[in-house]
């Protein structure tokens, strides 16, 4: 069965520097979270998308912005980047929000120098 | 407090034994309740769900669901060292996207 897609699945970037994250959620699903882990901690919810809408945000910096696009796919947008944004970065998806588990993507692992 | 905790272990159980991963969470408001694996380095992956008081079975997997007590449970028959992971338990709020997570129960099946 197709799972959630996230590129690139390793990043490097420097302080300051931007990042952009990508999803493309499993065929048929409509809804989109973020999750962001650091070392030793578990999943911290960032924001979710249904139907290419913002519906829910959690503890996500004012630097960073989402989107979902038309064909549901979506960007985490990282601005400013610090030390401590390092973490593995990942997506999310399931079919409408009335069914409720949400499958997980590889993710992203972001190393901030 | 945190929302959902979970004790950290580890949890070393034999091969073939069964395995009790424990979680509580404090929000009344939560309506869905999940169990996640997680291998280090990788993502979770969804193992169980549960939304009603009771037992749901899944193959060697059993959740079970307290309301009132505010308690949630995953027992693990006849484990495996594949088994070995974390166990994450996460809780959703009624009305609410995100999920909660604990900070997960390293269990290590010892063959």
């Amino acid at each position: 069965a197709a799972g959630v897609i996230q590129s690139p699945r390793h990043l490097i970037k420097e302080k300051r520097e931007t990042a952009t994250l990508k999803c493309y959620p499993i065929p048929r699903h409509d809804t989109v979270y973020w999750y962001q882990q650091g070392p030793g901690q578990d999943p911290q919810f960032l924001i979710s998308f249904y139907e290419k809408m913002q519906s829910d945000k959690g503890s996500i910096p004012d630097r960073f912005s989402a989107q979902q696009f038309s064909d549901y796919h979506s960007e985490l947008n990282m601005s400013s980047l610090e030390l401590g944004d390092s973490a593995l970065y990942f997506c999310a998806s399931s079919f409408g929000p009335f069914v409720y588990e949400q499958y997980f993507g590889p993710g992203t692992r972001l190393t901030v120098t | 407090q945190k929302e959902v905790e979970q004790n950290s272990g580890p949890l070393s159980v034999p091969e073939g034994a069964i395995a009790s991963l424990n979680c509580t969470y404090s929000d009344r408001g939560s309506q869905s309740f999940f169990w996640y694996r997680q291998y280090s380095g990788k993502s979770p992956e969804l193992i169980m769900s549960i939304y009603s008081n009771g037992d749901k079975e899944d193959g060697r997997f059993t959740a079970q669901l307290n309301k009132a007590s505010q308690y949630v449970s995953l027992l693990i028959r006849d484990s495996q060292p594949s088994d070995s992971a974390t166990y994450l338990c996460a809780v959703k709020r009624a009305g609410s996207y995100q999920l909660t997570f604990g900070k997960g129960t390293k269990l290590s099946v010892i063959p």
